[in-house]
């Protein structure tokens, strides 16, 4: 089915591992964000991509990698898991209509670090 | 930066009740974005509003854009338990083209049967 998907929906993991969440959508979208979701904080940007091998930082990128190699996937990834990173991470993704669309999001991933 | 803040931040009301959510921005805003996620799901998109003084409904739920453009509400009429849940506003920022959102902190929203 056409759509937004993340994988994995839950993880645990421990201090100092890496860890990988991914993202895929099936609708071509050029535009694609990851933002986590804290409780006081609302919804963050952390990285978003423009494009395939477009990639640049949000608000709170700090301990993250992204990658974008091809235009569907927009894995995130964790170098070294801090228990501050435990959070709730929505990936999205948008058409390139100009300055005025809406934001399809995933289910979300929800994190726990130990 | 633009910060968006939205009152209150938990609503409990009883079944049928109107209820008004309401969103202020620091900066005048170019598009504003209603979205309701329902505990332990992702995001779905509700409306857009863009000019000033724009108002537009599905089904039981209304939002308005101010004519200032620094504040938009969202009302629901003859509230339902599937309207329970996080309503978050989201405000667009130009980059490289497109938009990122910045959103409020979110809305709580309980009904009570």
């Amino acid at each position: 089915d056409a759509g937004i998907t993340q994988s994995p929906r839950y993880k645990i993991t421990e201090t100092g591992r890496q860890v990988t969440l991914m993202c895929h959508q099936t609708w071509s979208h050029s535009y694609m964000f990851w933002y986590r979701q804290d409780l006081g904080h609302g919804l963050r940007l952390i990285y978003y991509s423009a494009a395939a091998d477009i990639t640049d930082k949000g608000e709170v990128p700090d301990g993250y990698v992204v990658s974008r190699s091809k235009t569907e996937n927009f894995p995130l990834t964790l170098e070294s898991a801090t228990r501050s990173q435990t959070s709730v991470y929505f990936c999205a993704s948008s058409v390139d209509r100009g300055l005025a669309y809406e934001q399809y999001f995933g289910p979300g991933t929800r994190l726990t670090v130990t | 930066s633009q910060e968006l803040e939205q009152s209150p931040q938990s609503l409990i009301v009883q079944e049928g009740k109107n209820l008004t959510i309401n969103c202020t921005s620091s900066k005048t805003l170019y598009g504003l974005y209603w979205y309701k996620q329902k505990y332990g799901e992702g995001l779905i998109f509700l409306m857009m509003l863009q000019k000033g003084g724009e108002e537009k409904s599905h089904e039981k739920i209304t939002a308005k854009l101010d004519e200032k453009k620094q504040q938009s509400s969202l009302h629901i009429t003859a509230s339902q338990p599937s309207h329970a849940g996080i309503y978050l506003c989201g405000a667009g920022t130009a980059i490289q083209g497109a938009q990122k959102l910045v959103f409020g902190q979110g809305t709580r929203l309980t009904i009570n049967p």
